[in-house]
């Protein structure tokens, strides 16, 4: 297996544009976590996903964050419009656990750094 | 849910000896979890240990866990540079088993 794979690696964008980020997790793994990491942070959960289902969103820092999960294969986490503050890496990560019971062992990807200028 | 708090926020040692870090969380839990980051990378799960255990050991990593004192220890034996990296710990409580990190122990190992 390649892993939870995300795109893009990096990106730079300019305040007000439109940011897709991508994620495909690791093919039966049924649960879904979007992270942001920051040095003032630390690594915080936006969003998780059980069996394509929204489960909590209260991460989401606010309404310009939204976060979908059409199927079990493809993820994404839009930021619309972007703004300086929301520069942070942005990890994608899967578990074969079920959210609400047992142990959730994350496999994390490579994560997406985002600049916002 | 909550966050644990790792301690120290960094620390730098010699190649071949131990490094010791520590992690405390406010609430009981169901699990927690040590994860490791390397510059640049994604996080990679190193160990789990369950409320009713007190102990783990994997290769070089031993974890501790008391319950009591809200609190749980990640030793690496015989360190090596390639240890270089941040760790992290993931309690997780309540009703929820989501894994929630912290800022991390940045770890140096000279050579």
């Amino acid at each position: 297996d390649a892993g939870v794979i995300q795109s893009p690696r990096h990106e730079v964008t300019e305040m007000g544009q439109e940011v897709t980020l991508r994620c495909k997790p690791i093919s039966g793994h049924n649960s879904l976590f979007w992270y942001r990491q920051t040095m003032m942070r630390g690594l915080e959960l936006l969003i998780y996903f059980n069996n394509n289902v929204p489960i909590d969103d209260s991460g989401m820092p606010e309404d310009r964050f939204s976060a979908k999960m059409p199927n079990a294969s493809f993820s994404t986490l839009k930021i619309q419009p972007s703004e300086p503050r929301d520069s942070a890496v942005y990890f994608c990560a899967s578990s074969k656990g079920q959210a609400h019971s047992g142990a959730n062992v994350l496999t994390f990807g490579a994560g997406s750094r985002l600049t916002v200028l | 849910s909550q966050q644990g708090e790792e301690d120290p926020q960094a620390l730098s040692i010699q190649e071949g000896e131990n490094a010791t870090m520590n992690c405390s969380y406010k609430t009981s839990i169901n699990n927690l979890q040590w994860y490791r980051q390397n510059s640049g990378r994604g996080l990679v799960h190193l160990i789990l240990i369950r409320s009713n255990e007190r102990e783990k050991h994997s290769g070089r990593l031993r974890v501790t866990l008391d319950t009591s004192k809200k609190s749980s220890s990640l030793l690496i034996t015989a360190s090596r540079a390639a240890d270089t990296a941040s760790y992290f710990c993931a309690p997780s409580s309540g009703g929820s088993y989501i894994p929630t990190f912290g800022r991390g122990t940045s770890l140096i190992v000279h050579p």
